[in-house]
């Protein structure tokens, strides 16, 4: 499982983009990187998940630069609501489903 | 289609006891994780279990074991609780072997006191 640094927390106003920033420096070819996000005393949610390049769906964006050694979580026009903890997870898709969640990056959303 | 269930949702047991939680897996989803989660550890996971085979184990000591039923629904056991077994336990379940793309229940708060 590759390791991965993300920041321990992170503020921003209401209405801005927030954008997460995660190493991995030795990710491996086959492995993809996948977010999740987890609200208080609940289950983490699956969010996004990508190879390479840039990957959106309704909630974020996800972009990978050509190495790979690094991800970026793009969540557009933050609420309140977004206020939770982000993991960030390198590992192939198929395989162990043995995830690794690290300490994730704790975002609060100011009004 | 329904999430992934867990029950039950709070449990408060003494030391020396044990306890049974159970997951109940979203339908047509053969794979079930269990994992630890504690204010100082973080998320750990427990196993992982497939058409009723434990296909990973993470590293806790025996007194947590696990089962699945052929209708993939689960459970877990934790035997002579401990203070440090108090924890959120969240039980997760994906599509064959679609590991990174789980689906988490809303956990078992447990308090062993």
């Amino acid at each position: 499982l590759a390791k991965t640094t993300q920041p321990i927390s992170m503020d921003s106003y209401e209405g801005q983009e927030v954008n997460i920033t995660c190493s991995h420096n030795n990710i491996a070819t086959n492995d993809y990187i996948t977010w999740y996000q987890q609200f208080p005393s609940q289950g983490p949610r699956f969010i996004i998940q990508g190879y390479k390049t840039k990957v959106t769906n309704e909630v974020a964006s996800l972009f990978i630069p050509a190495d790979r050694k690094s991800s970026t979580l793009s969540l557009p026009r933050v609420s309140l609501s977004d206020t939770a903890v982000y993991y960030c997870l390198v590992g192939a898709p198929e395989g162990a489903n043995n995830l690794f969640f690290g300490t994730g990056t704790r975002l609060t959303v100011i009004p | 289609k329904a999430g992934v269930t867990q029950t039950p949702r709070y449990l408060i047991k003494t030391r020396g006891q044990q306890v049974t939680l159970s997951c109940s897996p979203i339908s047509g989803h053969r794979s079930v994780s269990w994992y630890q989660q504690t204010p100082g550890q973080g998320l750990q996971f427990l196993f992982e279990y497939f058409s009723e085979t434990q296909r990973n184990k993470g590293n806790f000591p025996g007194r947590f074991s696990g089962r699945q039923f052929s209708n993939s629904r689960s459970e877990m056991n934790v035997s002579t609780l401990e203070l440090g077994d108090s924890a959120l336990y969240l039980c997760a379940s994906s599509r064959d072997r679609v590991a990174y793309e789980q689906y988490f229940g809303p956990g078992t708060r447990l308090t062993v006191t």
